[in-house]
């Protein structure tokens, strides 16, 4: 098992850009999720989803889309960067529905000038 | 006020030492509770979760308090490879779809 995989593992957008982050998990868990992690600040959550077709949002959402329609894949979208949202961005899975005991992907790296 | 607050740290403490983090939630109907540990530039990973009764994993120990709001770990005989941030989590009521994070503390274990 791969587990979870994200691309790309860094990037660099000028502020306006829309990018897409992918997540891909191959353990058929349903529910997943996105969080981003700053310097003091812990992780927060995005967004998530506790199976295909259904999400939600999170702690912080602006700024970002989500959709689900695969178990295996959630892509988080950034509609129009901002340098607010320099950052490392982690995904998870998690076999439970509450999304206790999470696996993580290996984070992306995103620096918006 | 934070959902989940931790001492940054850093702790620094020799090989072979104990070491203990403590952690307090503020929602008082907090209903499960992990460890996680995040080496540096890396995602983090589930070190253990904390039961009401307590529990044991190796040189790790975890308890909770829940009159008090707080969550501990303890580290004994500390190896090399415990230098790490140890993050704790907190799930806020039994159904909820989201987990909250501390900071973090971090401990550099010293030869």
């Amino acid at each position: 098992n791969a587990g979870v995989t994200q691309t790309p593992k860094f990037q660099v957008l000028k502020t306006g850009q829309s990018m897409t982050l992918q997540c891909a998990q191959d353990m058929n868990h349903e529910y997943m999720s996105w969080y981003r992690q700053d310097p003091g600040m812990g992780l927060r959550l995005i967004h998530y989803s506790v199976g295909a077709g259904i999400t939600d949002q999170g702690e912080v959402p602006n700024g970002y889309n989500v959709s689900r329609s695969t178990t295996e894949d959630f892509p988080l979208r950034l509609l129009s960067a901002a340098p607010s949202q320099t950052s490392v961005y982690f995904c998870a899975s998690s076999y439970s529905r509450d999304g206790a005991q999470q696996y993580f992907g290996p984070g992306t790296r995103l620096t918006v000038t | 006020r934070k959902e989940v607050e931790q001492d940054p740290g850093p702790f620094n403490v020799p090989e072979g030492a104990t070491v203990a983090f403590n952690c307090t939630y503020s929602n008082s109907a907090s209903q499960s509770f992990f460890w996680y540990r995040q080496d540096c530039r890396k995602e983090p990973k589930l070190l253990m979760s904390v039961y009401s009764s307590g529990n044991e994993d190796g040189r790790f120990t975890a308890q909770l308090n829940r009159a008090s709001q707080y969550i501990s770990l303890l580290i004994r005989d500390s190896k090399l490879s415990d230098s790490a941030t140890y993050l704790c989590v907190v799930t806020p009521r039994t159904g909820a779809n989201n987990l909250f994070f501390g900071t973090g503390t971090r401990l550099t274990v010293i030869p």
